[in-house]
């Protein structure tokens, strides 16, 4: 039973305009998400956090958003760029899940920004 | 956020071998963690690696399979005993850094077992 979803394989968006990424979740325990962003072959590079007691985190182009009665966060790049193309994982910890302390990850969106 | 190198960063074996994959941090951390990412997949944790005490293994991994060293603050390895191409995979180690639950990674080994 997969406790954090993504359930956007992929998302095409044009450069400049703002790229929407979704995630939910079901385990009401977690209390702390993060997106990773990932390229091939390269491990993956953190990008933004938010604790559950925030509905919302800023970091230059980064923001994430979080609901928590629909268990559901998002995280919005403006205006996005060519080098933002990669996979985005998001990740929650807190839950039974992932462990005491790991992190428990969604399958990923893959980002293609178009010229 | 610490520097993390593995090594090797690929490998092919061949089903019945094993593979020692090395985890180096540039700063001592208390907690390491090695996950798993099938092809296909999301990373899953197999792990947690804290120095001085015994790794504490996730639902569905054994120490049998999967033994872990954590000699110091900064160095750990992960073994993948007696390989079938199921386990095949990229293996990651990360490290918590922070007042927060942030992990940060390595860049990865992937594995393919023939």
């Amino acid at each position: 039973d997969q406790q954090v979803k993504q359930n956007s394989p992929s998302l095409s968006v044009q450069e400049g305009r703002i790229s929407i990424l979704n995630c939910d979740y079901t385990n009401s325990m977690f209390d702390y998400f993060l997106w990773y962003k990932k390229y091939p072959a390269e491990g993956p590079t953190f990008l933004i956090s938010i604790s559950s007691i925030k509905d919302k985190n800023e970091d230059g182009r980064f923001t994430v958003f979080l609901n928590k009665s629909a268990k559901h966060l998002s995280l919005h790049i403006v205006p996005s760029q060519p080098g933002d193309s990669a996979v985005y994982f998001c990740a929650a910890s807190g839950g039974s899940g992932g462990g005491a302390d790991g992190l428990t990850f969604g399958k990923g969106t893959h980002l293609i920004i178009q010229p | 956020s610490a520097v993390i190198s593995q090594k090797p960063s690929r490998d092919i074996c061949q089903r019945g071998t094993s593979l020692t994959i090395q985890c180096q941090v540039d700063s001592q951390v208390t907690m390491m963690f090695w996950y798993r990412q099938q092809p296909g997949q999301s990373l899953t944790l197999i792990a947690t690696a804290n120095q001085g005490s015994e790794a504490t293994y996730e639902s569905g991994f054994v120490i049998d399979k999967f033994p872990i060293s954590r000699p110091n603050l900064t160095f750990s390895t992960l073994t993948v005993s007696n390989m079938s191409p199921e386990d095949s995979s990229i293996y990651l180690c990360s490290v918590r850094q922070g007042a927060a639950d942030t992990q940060y990674f390595g860049p990865g080994t992937r594995l393919t077992v023939l």
